[in-house]
């Protein structure tokens, strides 16, 4: 039912910037763009979210293109701490419909 | 204080046995949710409730049955367990129903044997 599109897997340099891609090409003009992550036997934990306009907390910033039909999830300084699995979701009335996310391994 | 606090943490029982997750909120907010996730790592939301009353009911089977007592808590009572019940069951909670973020607790573990 996910209506998002991201990369199975991706590997990030300790310190380096990790951007996490999602494609949601099918996203109407109410839905907002959400990112969640999970940690290891962790319940999800909320990043960050927006509609059209870049957004960022202390946590990361999140980049939606201008047609919003993809966004980019940065973490400026990723830190070991970051692996996780991180979920792009296009809220779907109201629910929030995880897809399988991007397994993000931060490396020393 | 644990914002959204589940308890037990982990639960073993037998085919057949009938049990119950707690669920607790300090954060204040109206809608709390169930949802479960599988051995794939799957997270589908099953209920969620508003002011206690429930919005959403995703085709769960009827042994499943939510009760929120007062809109701080959701429990979950899950009658004549099966093998494929097994899987880690989260709470959640958020302040609305729509474009709110989710608080999320720490999971129980549920094993059928």
């Amino acid at each position: 039912d996910a209506k998002t599109t991201q990369p199975p897997s991706m590997d990030c340099a300790e310190g380096r910037a990790a951007n996490l891609p999602c494609n949601h090409s099918t996203i109407s003009g109410n839905e907002y763009v959400y990112w969640y992550r999970q940690i290891h036997s962790q319940g999800p934990q909320y990043i960050i979210h927006g509609l059209k306009n870049n957004e960022t907390n202390e946590m990361a910033s999140l980049i939606i293109t201008e047609d919003r039909k993809s966004s980019t999830l940065i973490l400026p300084h990723a830190t070991l701490r970051d692996t996780a699995v991180y979920y792009c979701i296009v809220r779907a009335e109201e629910k929030l419909v995880f897809g399988k996310g991007t397994k993000l391994t931060v490396n020393p | 204080d644990t914002a959204v606090s589940q308890t037990p943490k982990y639960l073993v029982t037998q085919m057949g046995n009938d049990k119950s997750i707690k669920c607790e909120q300090n954060l204040g907010h109206d809608t709390m949710y169930w949802y479960k996730q599988d051995s794939k790592k799957f997270l589908k939301i099953m209920f969620s409730y508003n002011n206690k009353e429930l919005i959403i009911n995703e085709t769960v089977p009827n042994r499943f049955s939510p009760k929120s007592p007062d809109k701080a808590h959701l429990n979950l009572h899950i009658n004549s367990l099966e093998l494929g019940d097994s899987a880690v069951y989260f709470c959640a909670s958020s302040q609305g129903r729509a474009n709110e973020k989710l608080f999320f607790g720490s999971g129980t573990q549920l094993s059928v044997l």
